[in-house]
């Protein structure tokens, strides 16, 4: 049964600092994998598509990394903001006819203090 | 429309008593997922309609959850008889084909059971 860790749990940073959330999965069989972010009571908002296949992407200041054979993934966010504080989660999905079912860990709740 | 739809945004309820949670996906898309999330977890998956068939209700806890998608685009799920331990947030998110991709998510549907 895939199990999806993230590490660390919380985490509290001055602003502008560069940092890194890890996230890891216990079946590397997987079809590709997301970041999304959360905010305090709302949905989430989908930050990167890695695909299987895939080593990284980028979007602005945010980078993923995928490491499918060691089970890992990393978010790297460069010079922090306070408005990057929210709690971001990182999901893996099985295979490719299980569309959209995904198996999720419990979050890094970030904070940027100005 | 522009973005998934999640009616209600807040529902209390009493032990024992029916609630429908609606989802209206965003417009084209043929998937849609339904996740349940507790505080401090991440979602966990339900299920997943492709069109209007249950693709893969796997995640669905017990009898007393039960979804549709008559006309393959709004869904309701439905939670027979609740109990105290269905509070949670319920999301819904859709995604342009059944193909792993990218999920968009609603804002939720938080379901207190007194």
């Amino acid at each position: 049964k895939q199990e999806v860790t993230q590490i660390p749990a919380a985490l509290s940073v001055p602003e502008g600092e560069n940092l890194v959330l890890n996230c890891s999965f216990t079946d590397s069989a997987i079809y590709n994998l997301q970041w999304f972010r959360q905010d305090p009571g709302k949905g989430l908002t989908s930050l990167l598509l890695i695909q299987s296949s895939q080593r990284e992407q980028t979007s602005g200041r945010l980078n993923a990394s995928l490491d499918k054979s060691s089970g890992r993934s990393t978010l790297y966010i460069a010079a922090s903001q306070p408005g990057d504080s929210a709690t971001y989660l990182c999901a893996v999905g099985g295979a490719y006819n299980q569309g959209g079912k995904l198996i999720f860990g419990q979050g890094t709740e970030l904070s940027v203090k100005p | 429309g522009a973005g998934v739809s999640q009616t209600p945004s807040n529902k209390v309820t009493e032990k024992g008593k029916y609630v429908e949670l609606r989802c209206d996906p965003i417009s084209g898309h043929t998937a849609l997922y339904w996740y349940r999330q507790s505080l401090g977890q991440g979602p966990e998956f339900l299920i997943y309609f492709q069109g209007t068939g249950a693709a893969d209700d796997s995640g669905l806890p017990n009898d007393r959850f039960f979804a549709v998608r008559p006309e393959g685009s709004v869904s309701t799920l439905k939670i027979q008889r609740t109990e105290r331990g269905d509070s949670a947030v319920y999301l819904c998110a859709s995604s342009l084909t059944g193909v792993a991709g990218e999920l968009f998510f609603g804002e939720g549907s938080r379901l207190t059971v007194l």
